[in-house]
Order: structure tokens, then sequence, then C-alpha cells
């Protein structure tokens, strides 16, 4: 069974679009996160969940707008989207605050043209 | 911000030899994690090692940490073709982990 899956696996748009990455964890995990890869493999944190309430946002623009509809799912809506996008974005979930495992799903190439 | 210095970036070793990858940070940390990603896929744990231990084992691998010098290494023993991957500490906080630059490491069979 899929611990941390993520929807679509590539994700190929256009500038100016809107769009959707959606996360599901069937560990019964209370904190969610959403992770940007770029070219050079460097991963940031963007937005972390516990038990759907935000505790992290990492001075992200807001054109991206995380929800958390229940503690299994954090799904990543993106507004507006500009060249600087396209990266690799990955959920990842894990038990508790203090952060002892991660937990990450397959990632989201997001190619915008 | 937290982030970890990896070294070397780039590894290329002979398969049965050994890889060592090290991870320099500069504040105080409640535990430091590594993780392995397979190309094209997500990040997987490795282990972790806790701020009050210096050296933690698991199967070929092993990790030393070091508080004073705000540094630590991991260890491949016996590498494997399989290990190829890129590897990455982070660095384990209250409610986040911070993840370093990373080591790709090539083991060739």
């Amino acid at each position: 069974d899929t611990a941390v899956s993520q929807t679509p696996k590539y994700l190929v748009t256009q500038m100016g679009n809107d769009k959707s990455i959606k996360c599901e964890q069937n560990l019964g995990h209370d904190t969610m996160y959403w992770y940007k890869q770029d070219s050079k493999k460097f991963l940031k944190i963007m937005f972390s969940y516990n038990n759907k309430e935000l505790i992290i946002n990492e001075t992200v623009p807001n054109r991206f707008s995380p929800k958390s509809p229940d503690k299994a799912h954090l799904n990543l809506h993106i507004n507006s989207l500009e060249l600087g996008d396209s990266a690799v974005y990955f959920c990842a979930s894990s038990q508790g605050r203090v952060v002892v495992e991660q937990f990450f799903g397959p990632g989201t190439r997001l190619t915008v043209l | 911000s937290q982030q970890g210095e990896e070294d070397p970036q780039a590894l290329s070793i002979q398969e049965g030899e050994n890889a060592t990858m090290n991870c320099s940070y500069k504040t105080s940390i409640n535990n430091l994690q590594w993780y392995r990603q397979n190309s094209g896929r997500g990040l997987v744990h490795l282990i972790l090692i806790r701020s009050n231990e210096r050296e933690k084992h698991s199967g070929r691998l092993r990790v030393t940490l070091d508080t004073s010098k705000k540094s630590s290494s991991l260890l491949i023993t016996a590498s494997r073709a399989a290990d190829t991957a890129s590897y990455f500490c982070a660095i384990g906080g209250y409610q986040k982990v911070t993840f370093g630059t990373g080591t790709k490491l090539q083991v060739i069979p």
C-alpha cells in the first residue's frame, strides 16, 4: 500500500494558469508538509500543517495556497503560474511536532511553459 | 538559515568500497537525520541521531555526530551499485527539518 501518494505525477501547463496538486497519506500521521525541489536538487520547505492547522509558511508567495480538509490530505493550489514555479513538489508526512522521521511522496514534476 | 552544508557534492567509488559524506550546520540541533533520494523518487529516511548521541549504526550505515564541531558524517560500508543515489542530511528541530545541499553518490559495479 502506498504510504504517501501524490497526483498528478507530471504536470505541464502554460504561464498564468491555475493548477492543483493533491496529497494523501494513510499512515495516520498528524503533520503534513509541502517541499519544493529545484533543478539543483535543493529541497526547501514551503508549508506544514499539524492537525489541519497551518504551522509553517516559509515566505511562499500567496499564489500558493495549501488546503488541508482533514489530517490525511494536504493539497496545494497554485494561481497564476510562473516560469520559476517549475520544480518537483514533494508532499511528506510525520507524526508529532518534533520531526523524527518524514515519509515522502513520489513527487510531482511541474513544468511551466 | 539552518541549512546543512554537505561535502563532497559528488562522490564516485567502486562497488565494495566505503563511502563517506559529511554535513556541517550552524546552530544547535534537536536531532540530525540522513535521507536517500534515488533518481526521480521521493526521499527515504535512513537514520536519525539525537543531539546527545555520538554514533549510531544501522546495517551498513554508520552515522557520527560531533556537536562541538557542528558536524555529522554518514559512512556506507561495502557499497553496492544499488546505493547510487543522492544523500541529504536534515537538521531536525521542532516542527520542521531543514535539508542540506546533498551528496550525489555513484557506485560503479
